[in-house]
């Protein structure tokens, strides 16, 4: 099946640093990349969503000058949290959209990273 | 690892009519997530049950979650065109790691 991956999959960082996490498309080019956030106990929630050489879209509540979106090839996308406080340390996953092959009714689907835990201290 | 597995893999119901989505867990479940995806979107967060018999209301969706038999289901009364998408239940293990269920296509037809 398709593969996503994430790098790094834990990041230790100290307050008011930027830390990128990778998220790529091993075998399939994805044009959209979703982005999302756990907290402890907590569910997923969709942060944003990245398109390939497009601006992402970012939903409401997210500043899009903290956590900064590059979809800049098919199978890359990145997240960078820019000047990270205790309160972004959580657990970042991304997942990759693979278009429906073969039949023109054939539907997308969607397959996750492994995620990234970020803890700042 | 844990596994879930929903019912059906996809409904196509009338407009106004209810309906009802599951999700067994092979394990025991930690916490219950279910999330609606719009084609070519992202997951949209709907509600999470923790505790064995938690029922949650969201509009005209209703959850519930029954321990014993690692399961839950997802409820639609009088279904609106608008709820038209993939239902998803996602349950975290012990250590926190999501796991999702395979989703229910769901059409309704106006």
């Amino acid at each position: 099946g398709a593969v996503v991956s994430q790098h790094p999959s834990r990041v230790i960082c100290k307050s008011g640093t930027s830390v990128k996490i990778e998220c790529r498309s091993l075998d399939f080019q994805a044009t959209t990349m979703f982005w999302y956030r756990q907290f402890p106990k907590q569910s997923l929630m969709l942060m944003a969503t990245s398109n390939e050489g497009s601006k992402a879209t970012y939903e409401q509540g997210v500043e899009k000058d903290k956590f900064l979106i590059n979809h800049a090839s098919l199978t890359l996308s990145t997240l960078t949290v820019t000047s990270a406080h205790p309160e972004d340390s959580s657990f970042y996953i991304c997942s990759a959209r693979r278009l429906g092959q073969g039949s023109p009714l054939a539907q997308d689907t969607q397959y996750f990273g492994p995620g990234t835990r970020l803890t700042v201290l | 690892s844990q596994e879930l597995e929903q019912s059906p893999q996809s409904l196509i119901v009338q407009e106004g009519k209810n309906l009802t989505i599951n999700c067994t867990s092979s394990k025991t479940l930690y916490g219950l997530y279910w999330y609606k995806q719009k084609y070519g979107e992202g997951l949209i967060f709907l509600m999470m049950l923790q505790k064995g018999g938690e029922e949650k209301s969201h509009e005209k969706i209703t959850a519930k979650l029954d321990e014993k038999k690692q399961q839950s289901s997802l409820h639609i009364t009088a279904s609106q065109p608008s709820h038209a998408g993939i239902y998803l239940c996602g349950a975290g293990d012990a250590g926190n790691m999501l796991t999702f269920g395979g989703g229910t296509r769901l059409m309704v037809k106006p």
